[in-house]
This record gives C-alpha cells, structure tokens and sequence, in this order.
C-alpha cells in the first residue's frame, strides 16, 4: 500500500449501538490488511488481520471486518459495543517494498456508559 | 507469548543530551522497527532493522539514530534531543515480511524539556 486512510479521528457512542470504523487502503501490491487497537494504558495489539480467503475476517472481543477488493476498504464492525471498547483503533498493511506497515492515522473511539 | 520490553516507560531529558532507548525482544524476530506516535498523527515509522546491523530509514529519520548489534536488541539513539522530540516511541517486532503481525512493546514517553 502506498497509503492507509482512516475516516474518523473520534468517534463517541453509547454502549449496546453498532460500530464502523472506515479504513481505506491505496493499492500497491500484496493485500494484507490489520487492524490493531490500543487500549488505555496497555500495549498495541492484534485485533485482526486479512491474508486471503474469506473477506470477512473475525477478530477478538467480537470484531469483524470485511475487505471490501474494488473499493479499496477494510472496516470494522462490531453489532454491539460495550464501555470496555473504548480504545484507539488503527488500520495498517504491508508497504510496496513489504519490508514495513503503513498505518492509518487511528481512530479514538470513546463508548459512553 | 512474545514479549517486547522497552527500557523506560517515562523519560524526561534536556535540550541537546544524547538520549539513548533501548528495546529488547524475545521471539528471534528478524524484523525490529522504531515508531513515535503522535495524537492525531497515527504511528510513524522513524527506522526499522531487517537483521543484525541492518537498517533503513522509515518517514521521519532526522535526528535518530539506531543500532542493531544483536538480533534482539534494537537501540533508538537521539544524538542532540529537542523538545520537538518530546512524543511517545514505540518499539515493534516481527518475522521478516509485511504480512506478519508486529509485536509492540509498551511504549517509553519522552519529555524533552
């Protein structure tokens, strides 16, 4: 990918609504996408990632995300967010030169008890 | 589990001291990388290590350093910190190639005052 693009920088939701997180990806190549998430305080992590096969990819805590080919998109989705959710979430993949991840510039979700 | 370990979780540090971070992994990974993430900015990448002594120059370089004497050892050196450099550096690592998961350490905060 030359470039990762993440639509919302913050989003605010009450527990119990539905989430999407956008993500677009320039093509350059190899199409692994991931999504990883920051939780306050802790350690980015793997939510999770699309190699091949099925584009709908299921990840931990209840995530998913759908790679979406012809428009360039990998979002995640989750029917029913809870308070424990509230974390920073980025989209990545692979450069051109696969050597490296290029990263979405996050998204700040804050779920509201 | 993979464990990434950083030297400080908090530094603090004057204009123009070298300032050294230190970053250690467990897993035998090739890949090794340097992030600063900045609120709204995402992770960007400042160098990243393919192998012992290799290294190659992510997006923002200017004023780092690193040096990779030992597979898992990866060290993020500022030679003349600026306050510009105040931000939170991330360590990751990974096996060679983009399609693998990257390990992320907990971060080391650094103030340059």
């Amino acid at each position: 990918a030359q470039s990762v693009s993440q639509h919302n920088h913050h989003v605010i939701l009450s527990e119990a609504a539905s989430l999407e997180l956008g993500c677009n990806y320039s093509y350059g190549g190899t199409v692994n996408l991931f999504w990883y998430v920051q939780y306050p305080g802790q350690h980015l992590q793997l939510l999770l990632k699309y190699l091949s096969g099925d584009p709908l990819v299921k990840g931990i805590k209840g995530f998913e995300a759908e790679f979406i080919k012809s428009k360039f998109s990998f979002n995640l989705r989750k029917p029913s967010v809870q308070w424990s959710d509230t974390a920073e979430y980025f989209c990545a993949a692979p450069s051109d030169s696969n050597y490296q991840l290029i990263w979405g510039a996050g998204t700040k979700l804050i779920i509201k008890p | 589990d993979v464990k990434v370990t950083q030297s400080s979780r908090y530094l603090v540090k004057r204009t123009g001291e070298k300032v050294f971070l230190e970053c250690v992994q467990d897993m035998d990974h090739e890949n090794m990388f340097w992030y600063r993430q900045d609120p709204g900015l995402g992770l960007r990448l400042i160098y990243f290590s393919y192998d012992v002594k290799m290294k190659e120059k992510g997006d923002i370089p200017e004023g780092y350093s690193v040096s990779r004497e030992k597979k898992e050892r990866f060290s993020l050196i500022l030679e003349s910190a600026s306050t510009n450099q105040t931000s939170m550096y991330l360590c990751a690592s990974s096996l060679f190639g983009g399609a693998y998961e990257q390990y992320f350490g907990p971060g080391t905060r650094l103030t340059v005052t």
